[in-house]
Formats: C-alpha cells, sequence, structure tokens
C-alpha cells in the first residue's frame, strides 16, 4: 500500500547509544517531517525537509541530526540519546499545496533507559 | 508564528450522543488550512476533516463537522452520533499557505464514548 514507512516500531536505546530513525515514502511527496510526540504535548516538530537536498529545523531541534537522502527517504539520527529523548516519533510527507494534506507514518516509540 | 489551543484535555460522551471538541488558533496570515486528525490507541494519525480558510461553509464528512468561526479563529469538531470508535485522541492542527507550510498541532483532547 502506498503511504509512508517508519522503521523499526519500537527500540529501546542506553543513554549515550545512537540510532537513526528510517522514513521512506512512495507518493512522490516533495516535503517530509519528523514530529515527536509527548504526552500532553501534542506533535511538535523536530526537523523538516520542503524538497530533497535541503533540510531546516523545526521547534525541537536539539540532540537531532537529519538526511534527506534522497525524494524518497528522510531519516532521523540520534547521536548521543539522552531519557529526554524518549518519545513517539512520526514521520509524514506531504504533496503539492496545503490542502493535499499530510501522510503520517505509524509511529517509532523510543525509550531510553 | 502560528498556535494552536485545545482546551479540552480530556472529554467523554455516551454512545449515540453528540459531542464538540474545541479548538482556537492564531495566525496573521490569510492562507491556511484547518485540520482535524483522529489518533486512535493504534497510534496511527487519522485525517477527519479539513477546511479551507478562504471558504465559508463549514465543513462535513458524514458525522463529523466543524464550525468554522474565522473572525472569532475558532474551528470546533462535532461528532455526531457518537460510535466506540470514536474513542481516540484528537488533534486540531494549522497550516498555512507559501513557505515550508509546517504543521501546527493542538495538544490533544482525549475523548472517550462510553457504552
Amino acid at each position: 500500500n502506498a503511504g509512508v514507512t517508519q522503521t523499526p516500531k519500537f527500540q529501546v536505546l542506553k543513554t549515550g547509544q545512537s540510532m537513526t530513525l528510517q522514513c521512506a515514502q512512495d507518493m512522490n511527496h516533495n516535503s517530509m517531517y519528523w514530529y515527536r510526540q509527548d504526552p500532553g504535548m501534542g506533535l511538535r516538530l523536530i526537523y523538516y525537509s520542503a524538497s530533497e537536498g535541503t533540510t531546516d529545523k523545526g521547534e525541537v531541534p536539539n540532540g537531532y541530526n537529519v538526511s534527506r537522502l534522497n525524494k524518497r527517504e528522510f531519516s532521523l539520527r540520534l547521536e548521543s540519546a539522552a531519557p529526554s529523548q524518549t518519545s513517539v516519533y512520526f514521520c509524514a510527507s506531504r504533496g503539492q499545496g496545503a490542502n493535499y494534506g499530510y501522510t503520517f507514518g505509524s509511529g517509532t516509540r523510543l525509550t531510553v533507559v | 508564528a502560528q498556535t494552536v489551543t485545545q482546551s479540552q484535555p480530556e472529554m467523554s460522551v455516551q454512545e449515540a450522543e453528540t459531542v464538540t471538541l474545541s479548538c482556537t488558533y492564531d495566525t496573521s496570515e490569510n492562507n491556511y488550512y484547518l485540520f482535524w486528525y483522529k489518533q486512535p490507541p493504534s497510534r496511527q494519525m487519522i485525517l477527519v476533516i479539513r477546511q479551507e480558510a478562504y471558504k465559508q461553509q463549514n465543513a462535513t464528512e458524514n458525522r463529523f463537522s466543524v464550525n468554522f468561526q474565522k473572525a472569532a479563529k475558532s474551528f470546533s469538531l462535532k461528532i455526531s452520533d457518537s460510535q466506540l470508535g470514536d474513542t481516540a485522541m484528537y488533534f486540531c492542527s494549522l497550516v498555512t499557505q507559501g513557505g515550508s507550510e509546517k504543521l501546527v498541532f493542538g495538544k490533544g483532547t482525549k475523548l472517550t464514548v462510553n457504552p
């Protein structure tokens, strides 16, 4: 099925470990986004990519890096995980024009111990 | 900067009844879109309904409708004939046209439909 695929779905890390969350979309969307969801906080934007080759910081970028590998893929990297990064992470993509709406992946539940 | 406020952290409703979820927003832009997303326990984000700011007519999707008051910057969601499957977190969100078009979310309302 067409959509946004995130891997892994669950992950437990020790403090200081690194990992990369993968995201791929097959809808030929230009824009891709990484959000984190914490209880009582809604979804907050970490980084986004308006087009292949460009990335920009969102509301909460500290502790993260991203790579827009090609039009399909947008990865999120935690270089040195901290307990404050325990969260559910969502990748999303969007077609041309705001009316196209956003398509979300199924999320990654990350726990840092 | 755009902001979205949902003032009801939790709500409950009896099955078959009607419930309204509130949302207010702030933006200085004239062209924007508003959305309601549903997040059931499965965690998947599901688009419920969208409203274009330039349209005066309120959007409807089956049992879901909105009351869009542009001057008051209010965008409430009405769910009619509530069903058990409507139990979920509901997020109000806003995106402005032009630029990076980042989607901004409210903090969510947890809706429970009781049998």
